[in-house]
């Protein structure tokens, strides 16, 4: 069974702050990762899809990289804001079906 | 573009009840998933359907769960009889594509509390 992870588990960051977390896959086999996010009592929602080593992907305050030798993904967000406060998933798509990480859960503070 | 619809949103049920639930995908998805969330871990597959059919249903208990797609369009997902241990959120998405670049669309999940 493929295995995802994601870290930290939970972080708490102060409005303003930079912050940044990590997914890992297995990189045999690999076709793209897609990040979700996730608030609360909502429908989680697609950030970005990478395929290619090196990819870097940017939408407003967020972005992305990927390296697909070492099987790992950042997702950044600047000057975070408590609009940012969710649960960030990773999943990893292997021709047919995905593997999720635990998520990231962020709270940011005003 | 109307977005996919779950219900219920909550249910509480005592353990041996059943259950069931409803997703509606986005209209022309022919992918459609049902993911298992328990609190603390990621989403894990339960069945994935490509128009009614059954692509991969090898993580869905069968002995109590099942799932349908009879018109390639709604889904139902049914317990027979609840466990404890079924208390989590089951999420339903659809795809329109099968290539890696086509993201999934997400309903808002039905919160299952099984006392």
């Amino acid at each position: 069974i493929l295995n995802v992870e994601q870290s930290p588990q939970s972080l708490h960051v102060q409005e303003g702050d930079s912050t940044n977390f990590t997914c890992s896959f297995p990189s045999s086999n690999f076709y793209a990762l897609h990040w979700y996010r996730w608030e609360t009592a909502k429908s989680p929602e697609a950030l970005f899809v990478m395929t290619l080593n090196g990819d870097e992907k940017k939408k407003g305050r967020i972005s992305a990289t990927l390296n697909t030798k070492e099987g790992y993904s950042y997702l950044y967000i600047k000057g975070s804001q408590p609009e940012d406060s969710a649960t960030y998933l990773c999943a990893s798509f292997y021709g047919q079906n995905f593997v999720f990480g635990p998520g990231t859960r962020l709270s940011v503070l005003p | 573009e109307a977005g996919v619809a779950q219900s219920p949103r909550y249910k509480i049920i005592e353990k041996r009840q059943s259950v069931a639930f409803w997703c509606n995908p986005i209209s022309g998805h022919a992918t459609l998933y049902w993911y298992q969330q328990i609190l603390g871990q990621g989403p894990k597959l339960l069945i994935q359907f490509q128009n009614n059919g059954v692509v991969d249903d090898s993580q869905l208990p069968k002995d109590r769960f099942s799932a349908e797609r009879l018109k390639g369009v709604d889904s139902t997902l049914k317990i027979q009889p609840a466990k404890l241990e079924d208390s989590a959120v089951y999420l339903c998405a659809s795809r329109g594509g099968r290539g890696e670049r086509n993201e999934q669309f997400f309903g808002p999940g039905t919160r299952l509390t099984v006392l």
